[in-house]
């Protein structure tokens, strides 16, 4: 089955921290993208990545940054964790712009 | 950007169809309409997405309108598995751009 996994379902960090969230895919996707989740906010996009290398910012990119060495792999990165980034954080691929999306199970993380 | 319109929640019985509207009179002409849900706990799933026909798949059918201001999802036979939260949501041809608005919440009664 193909999938979307990302590297922890929980995650505790202190404020400071530096936060590596990893997300790969088995399906030979383009594009994937970063999402946090918070009440009443809904899905917003923090960063997606059309190609090896290649990163856009979103609607909400601040406090965060992007790695894409690989096709496969995803890394949302906090370079000082802080409280107002706990959240549910979402990765997801899709083969093409039009293309159908696939969502992972989430992260959530908390900031301490 | 063009958004979406979709009722904050509704209710149906199991076993009934169900219709879920959205509304995106901003749609342009290459902007492919695509439906996902959320279960509780879970990341976003694929449901149906179409451009200007109709499109039946094993999960529901899309029923778009002619002037593609507006969709409705139809699930044909709601389960108690199928209350989650239903999101209307345009994907632009020529970017990479995924925007969710904030979604209907289904909510199924045995």
């Amino acid at each position: 089955d193909v999938k979307v996994t990302q590297s922890s379902r929980y995650l505790v960090k202190r404020t400071g921290e530096k936060v590596f969230l990893e997300c790969v895919q088995d399906m030979d996707h383009e594009n994937m993208f970063w999402y946090r989740q918070d009440p009443g906010l809904g899905l917003r996009l923090i960063y997606f990545s059309y190609d090896v290398k290649m990163k856009e910012k979103g609607d909400i990119p601040e406090g965060y940054s992007v790695s894409r060495e690989k096709k496969e792999r995803f890394s949302l990165i906090l370079e000082s964790a802080s409280t107002n980034q706990t959240s549910m954080y979402l990765c997801a691929s899709s083969l093409t712009a039009s293309g159908t999306v696939r969502f992972g199970p989430g992260t959530r993380l908390t900031v301490l | 950007d063009a958004k979406t319109t979709q009722p904050n929640s509704m209710e149906s019985n199991e076993e009934e169809p169900v219709h879920l509207p959205c509304n995106h009179s901003t749609i342009s002409g290459t902007d492919y309409i695509h439906w996902y849900r959320q279960l509780p706990s879970q990341g976003p799933e694929y449901v149906i997405h179409g451009l200007t026909s109709n499109v039946n798949n094993r999960m529901a059918s899309l029923a778009i309108a002619e002037d593609r201001k507006s969709s409705t999802l139809i699930l044909h036979r709601a389960t108690l598995r199928d209350a989650a939260v239903y999101y209307c949501i345009l994907m632009y041809n020529a970017g990479n751009m995924l925007t969710f608005g904030g979604g209907t919440r289904l909510m199924v009664k045995p």
